[in-house]
C-alpha cells in the first residue's frame, strides 16, 4: 500500500463543475503540498498546509490531521484547470525530509 | 527573477555525450533539490543541497551523475556519458528550509538519442 494515495486517478468534468480531489496518507507528516503540473510543463506549488483550510482564487485545500486526509477543491472549473494534481507529504522533523509523492490525479475539464 | 529558473529548457544529446543542466534558485533559499521525472511518472528525488553542502545524494542513479552548488546559489547537474535511459525531465526546486514549501523550476527536458 502506498504511503500517499490519491483519488480519483483520472477525472473528467464539464466546465463549471465543482471538483474534488482527495489525498489520504498513512504516515506522520509535518505538512502537505498540493502541486499542479500541466502537460509538458513544470510543477507549480499550489498550497502547503499543516492544518485547517487555505484558499487561493478558485482553489481551496483542506486537511484533517486526525483522519490523515486532505482535499483539493476547484470551484467553477475551467478548461485551463486541466492538469495533473499531485499531493506530496513532508515527513515530520525526526525523520527523512524527502517528499513522499502521491501518484497524481489527471483532471480534464471539457468546455 | 522571482522564481526558480532552469536552463536549457530542452536538451538533445547523442548517447555518450556529457550534459550540464543549470538551476537558479530563488534568492535566499538555502535548500535546493534535484528531481528526475520520467514520462508519465512522478518526480524521483536525486539530490539535496543545504547552501553549498550536498547533504544527500542517495537518489543519484549512477556515478555518471554529479551535482554541485559551489557558492550556495546556482546549482549544476552534470550527466556524463549519457544513456537513453537518462531521457527525462530534470526538475530543480528550492525552499527556505529542508521542510519548507518547495518552489519548482520549469524543468529541463533531456532527450538522449
Amino acid at each position: 500500500k502506498n504511503e500517499v494515495e490519491q483519488s480519483p486517478q483520472n477525472l473528467t468534468a464539464q466546465e463549471g463543475e465543482f471538483i474534488t480531489i482527495n489525498c489520504s496518507y498513512s504516515v506522520g507528516i509535518s505538512a502537505l503540498h498540493w502541486l499542479q503540473q500541466h502537460p509538458g510543463g513544470g510543477i507549480v506549488s499550489l498550497f502547503m498546509l499543516s492544518s485547517g483550510k487555505k484558499k487561493h482564487g478558485r482553489l481551496i485545500a483542506t486537511i484533517n490531521i486526525q483522519e490523515k486526509h486532505s482535499s483539493l477543491h476547484i470551484t467553477a472549473s475551467h478548461p485551463r484547470d486541466s492538469a495533473v494534481y499531485i499531493c506530496a507529504v513532508i515527513p515530520p522533523m525526526d525523520s527523512n525530509y524527502q517528499l513522499i509523492w502521491g501518484a497524481g490525479t489527471k483532471l480534464i475539464i471539457k468546455p | 527573477g522571482a522564481g526558480v529558473s532552469q536552463s536549457p529548457r530542452y536538451k538533445v544529446a547523442k548517447r555518450g555525450q556529457d550534459v550540464a543542466l543549470r538551476c537558479d534558485p530563488i534568492s535566499g533559499h538555502v535548500s535546493l533539490f534535484w528531481y528526475q521525472q520520467a514520462l508519465g511518472q512522478g518526480p524521483e528525488f536525486l539530490t539535496y543541497f543545504q547552501n553549498e553542502a550536498q547533504l544527500d545524494k542517495s537518489g543519484l542513479p549512477s556515478d555518471r551523475f554529479f551535482a554541485e552548488r559551489p557558492e550556495g546559489s546556482v546549482s549544476t547537474l552534470k550527466i556524463q556519458r549519457t544513456q537513453q535511459e537518462d531521457s527525462a525531465v530534470y526538475l530543480c526546486a528550492s525552499s527556505f528550509g529542508t521542510r519548507g514549501r518547495q518552489y519548482f523550476g520549469p524543468g529541463t527536458r533531456l532527450t538522449v538519442l
